[in-house]
């Protein structure tokens, strides 16, 4: 039972480069989150999906898109890297907007 | 909006009893988490409390006050693998809830 996982694990990207952060639930979850999280900042939402093809903008939107195609996966992607965009990403899933959310393992981000 | 405070860090002893407390202003309110999140791991869920009360789950209790805007977790037997961080997140009413987390109350158990 998998549950939430994460790809990739770590990742060193220069300023202006772009790439794509994988999440995948094994738990029929309807509702699936991107949040990052920095010292001191706590867990911010950037973006989410009430279920499959929906998403939408969270605390922290600027930078980054979303896409939700199938029920299992939320992509997100960094078009055009920077500094500011190093941090640690979690995805997480839950069954509803009221239930505990289910997190992967992270994405560890630096940006050069 | 949705503010949040818990402290930044607290120690205590192996064996002991500890307890974390947040308080929140919200423009609405349904329910408060808890999650726990070792370093370097996931947060992991502990409680949820939508009604006032203490709500207890072996070593780990959760206390919620609406009117107070007021929840505390109580870990009791302290053991070394408690030390983490605990993260309070709160859930407004309607709808899908965007759940707003705390900054986090980093915990050092030591012997």
């Amino acid at each position: 039972n998998a549950g939430v996982t994460q790809t990739p694990k770590f990742r060193v990207l220069k300023t202006g480069q772009s790439m794509t952060l994988l999440c995948a639930q094994d738990m029929n979850h309807e509702y699936m989150y991107w949040y990052r999280q920095d010292p001191g900042m706590g867990l911010r939402l950037i973006h989410y999906s009430v279920g499959e093809g929906t998403t939408a903008k969270g605390e922290v939107p600027d930078g980054y898109n979303v896409s939700r195609l199938k029920k299992q996966n939320f992509l997100l992607g960094l078009e055009s890297a920077a500094p500011s965009q190093t941090s640690v990403y979690f995805c997480a899933s839950s069954r509803g907007g009221n239930q505990p959310q289910h997190f992967g393992d992270g994405t560890r981000l630096s940006i050069l | 909006g949705q503010n949040i405070d818990q402290p930044t860090e607290m120690t205590a002893t192996e064996g002991a009893i500890v307890q974390i407390n947040c308080t929140y202003q919200t423009s609405g309110f349904n329910g408060l988490f808890w999650y726990q999140q070792h370093a370097g791991e996931a947060p992991t869920f502990l409680s949820y409390n939508v009604l006032d009360g203490l709500e207890e789950k072996g070593r780990f209790s959760s206390f919620l006050s609406r009117s107070k805007g007021y929840s505390y977790l109580l870990l009791k037997e302290l053991q070394m693998k408690d030390s983490a961080s605990y993260l309070c997140a709160v859930s407004p009413p309607g709808g899908y809830q965007k759940v707003t987390f705390g900054i986090g109350t980093k915990l050092q158990v030591i012997p």
